[in-house]
């Protein structure tokens, strides 16, 4: 069975103090590993795609690494509009585009 | 409209209502997927459907009832739900299934409170 976990559970973080946020995953044959932004009350938002190990993606102050066990979303400098819950989400082959989500990680960035 | 819009926002109702949820997609998409969110767990994929047709039903109580009329519509029609029933409901859709990496785009969301 897919499995997803994400840490921490929450983050609170001072602007422009660096960190990151880990997603551990256990998959047969990982087709993506998927990272979306949540803000209260609202749809996930799709912020990245990785597919193999190795693999970097990057938008603004945002970087996401993928190794074969684990993803790390690096979130640098942070701005107080970066508050959301990150998810990360993980999708195995087969013949339906299913997705087995983590619980995200709660981030609150501060003055 | 652009992306994937879903009506309405927010609904309240009645353990003996009949409602139905609406969700449109706008990206010319051919696979479309309604997910529940409660509080404190991971997105819960209900059904999953590719050019209309019901490829996916993952154990989902039949008070839920999906309806795709077309490849950019998608319906969730509820009926005598329980209160444990509320939560947050994702439509969201993908170019096509394959399990290929399809990046999938969310809704906003429904907002389901059960009285």
């Amino acid at each position: 069975e897919d499995q997803v976990t994400q840490s921490p559970e929450a983050l609170r973080l001072q602007e422009g103090e660096s960190s990151s946020l880990n997603c551990s995953y256990t998959v047969s044959g990982l087709r993506g590993l998927f990272w979306y932004r949540q803000d209260p009350g609202k749809g996930p938002e799709f912020l990245f795609t990785l597919y193999s190990a190795g693999e970097e993606k990057e938008k603004e102050r945002l970087k996401a690494t993928l190794t074969k066990k684990e993803s790390f979303l690096h979130i640098t400098a942070p701005k107080p509009e970066d508050s959301a819950t990150y998810l990360c989400a993980v999708q195995a082959g087969g013949t339906a585009s299913k997705l087995t989500f983590g619980t995200g990680t709660r981030l609150q960035v501060t003055l | 409209e652009t992306g994937v819009t879903q009506t309405p926002r927010h609904l309240v109702m009645g353990m003996t209502n009949k409602k139905s949820l609406k969700c449109e997609q706008h990206l010319g998409h051919n696979a479309m997927y309604w997910y529940k969110q409660s509080a404190k767990k991971p997105l819960e994929l209900m059904f999953v459907y590719s050019l209309e047709e019901r490829v996916e039903n993952n154990s989902v109580p039949s008070r839920f009832s999906p309806e795709c009329p077309n490849s950019s519509h998608l319906f969730l029609h509820l009926h005598t739900l329980q209160p444990e029933d509320s939560a947050l409901y994702l439509c969201a859709s993908s170019p096509r299934l394959a399990g290929g990496g399809e990046t999938q785009y969310f809704g906003p969301g429904t907002r389901l409170l059960v009285l």
